[in-house]
């Protein structure tokens, strides 16, 4: 399975931009990038996907490397409530049981801190 | 909408008993899947299901088992819960088997304490 690997924590100053790092220089070529995060005391929330284009939505912006090899997820003004763990997970297509489905591996995640 | 539910939110347990988690969405999803969270760690896949009926193995499955008998609800089974068993279990569901990068919905969790 195709690994990441991200900072352990960051810190961030409230309504500034964060950029956050993740590796993957083992990815697939149909790996999509997923990103979550997870709240204190919550389950995991989506964030963003991407496959080869930079994409944006309402909560974020993810920036991938041309090579694929990285990527970034970019969140534009942070806010207290942004504080979280975030995880950078690529797919892991898993062929058992006689059909296909792609697992979610998540690892440690990066925990951003945010300083009113 | 409730999106993804779990019951309970918090249990205790002592070594040997057995017990059922509870997971249910009301979103039509044709997946499921039960995690784990140690202090720390990322979570961990324990089972999962691709429909109703169907069940499979994740990383981590020894001790627990699963079912599938209706479409909205998926349920996690411990047999004899052993302290290795403390953990906070996450349910969650999705659209398609994420081929095209579809989304997981998670539930908010269930605190086990094994004793």
């Amino acid at each position: 399975d195709a690994k990441t690997t991200q900072p352990n924590s960051m810190e961030s100053n409230e309504e500034e931009p964060v950029h956050l790092p993740c590796n993957h220089s083992t990815i697939s070529g149909t790996d999509y990038i997923h990103w979550y995060r997870q709240l204190p005391s919550q389950g995991p929330e989506y964030v963003i996907h991407g496959l080869t284009s930079n994409v944006n939505n309402r909560m974020a912006s993810l920036a991938i490397a041309e090579d694929r090899k990285s990527s970034t997820l970019i969140l534009h003004r942070a806010t207290l409530r942004d504080a979280a763990v975030y995880y950078c997970i690529l797919r892991a297509v898993n062929m058992n049981y006689g059909g296909a489905t792609n697992k979610l591996i998540f690892g440690t995640g990066t925990l951003l801190a945010v300083q009113p | 909408n409730a999106g993804v539910t779990q019951t309970p939110k918090f249990r205790v347990l002592k070594t040997g008993q057995s017990m059922t988690l509870l997971c249910a969405q009301d979103m039509n999803h044709e997946y499921m899947y039960w995690y784990r969270q140690d202090p720390g760690m990322g979570l961990r896949l324990i089972h999962y299901s691709v429909g109703e009926g169907t069940t499979a193995k994740g990383e981590v499955p020894d001790g627990y088992n699963v079912s599938r008998l209706k479409k909205q609800n998926f349920l996690l089974g411990l047999e004899s819960a052993a302290p290795s068993q403390t953990s906070v279990y996450f349910c969650a569901s999705s659209y398609s088997d994420l081929t095209s990068g579809e989304t997981q919905y998670f539930g908010p969790g269930t605190r086990l304490l094994v004793l």
